[in-house]
């Protein structure tokens, strides 16, 4: 599987966009992005994925630059409740070793009142 | 409607005990994986099981770890003869029929080996 950087830590004020960047220079042609968050004690949460086309949903929006070599996921307004580590995954599009998700380090996004 | 559950939610043990952790996917979803992470860190991967495929066990740390799962329904992670480095938490995803499909993630169960 390709492999992502993330910023470790991020910080953003309520109420505004959270913006959260996601390399994947690897990244191969079958290749999806995924996006989940993870809140303090809880299981993993699925937000958004994408190819190549830019995605929108009643959560987040996702860009997916051209040339597919990096990715920002969206939060138009983000709440208190957004506070959590993001994950930035890339995943083989068939059944394989590859179709597990592999979860790095993420970014913690911290929104503050 | 259900998500997935996972039990107990909370296990304690002592060094050397056998436990045995469950998990009910949603129903339908012919996909289940399970994942462990240790306190801090991200999550690992340890095994899937796809419809009537072999279980890929490629994640499994140990031949200490087995899982089950009975038809398109409940898996069952064992571990035998724990130790202490097996204490995280072991989290129960599951998904539709297609290797794209979103993966839904149970709540998941503390494991602490004492």
């Amino acid at each position: 599987d390709a492999k992502t950087t993330q910023p470790p830590s991020m910080d953003c004020a309520e109420g505004r966009a959270a913006n959260l960047p996601c390399n994947h220079s690897t990244i191969s042609g079958n290749e999806y992005v995924y996006w989940y968050r993870q809140i303090h004690s809880q299981g993993p949460q699925y937000i958004i994925h994408g190819l190549k086309n830019n995605e929108t949903n009643e959560m987040a929006s996702l860009i997916i630059t051209e040339d597919r070599k990096s990715s920002t996921l969206i939060l138009p307004h983000a709440t208190l409740r957004d506070t959590a580590v993001y994950y930035c995954i890339v995943r083989v599009a068939e059944w394989s070793s590859g179709s597990r998700l592999t979860f790095g380090e993420g970014t913690q996004l911290t929104v503050n009142p | 409607g259900a998500g997935v559950s996972q039990s107990p939610s909370n296990k304690v043990t002592e060094k050397g005990k056998d436990v045995e952790l469950r998990c009910d996917p949603i129903s339908g979803h012919t996909a289940l994986y399970w994942y462990r992470q240790r306190l801090g860190q991200g999550l690992e991967f340890l095994i899937y099981f796809q419809g009537n495929s072999a279980p890929d066990k490629s994640g499994l740390p140990s031949d200490r770890f087995s899982a089950e799962r009975t038809g398109e329904s409940v898996s069952t992670l064992t571990i035998q003869r724990t130790q202490q480095e097996d204490s995280a938490v072991y989290l129960c995803a599951s998904s539709l029929d297609r290797p794209t499909d979103t993966q839904y993630f149970g709540p998941g169960t503390r494991l602490t080996v004492l």
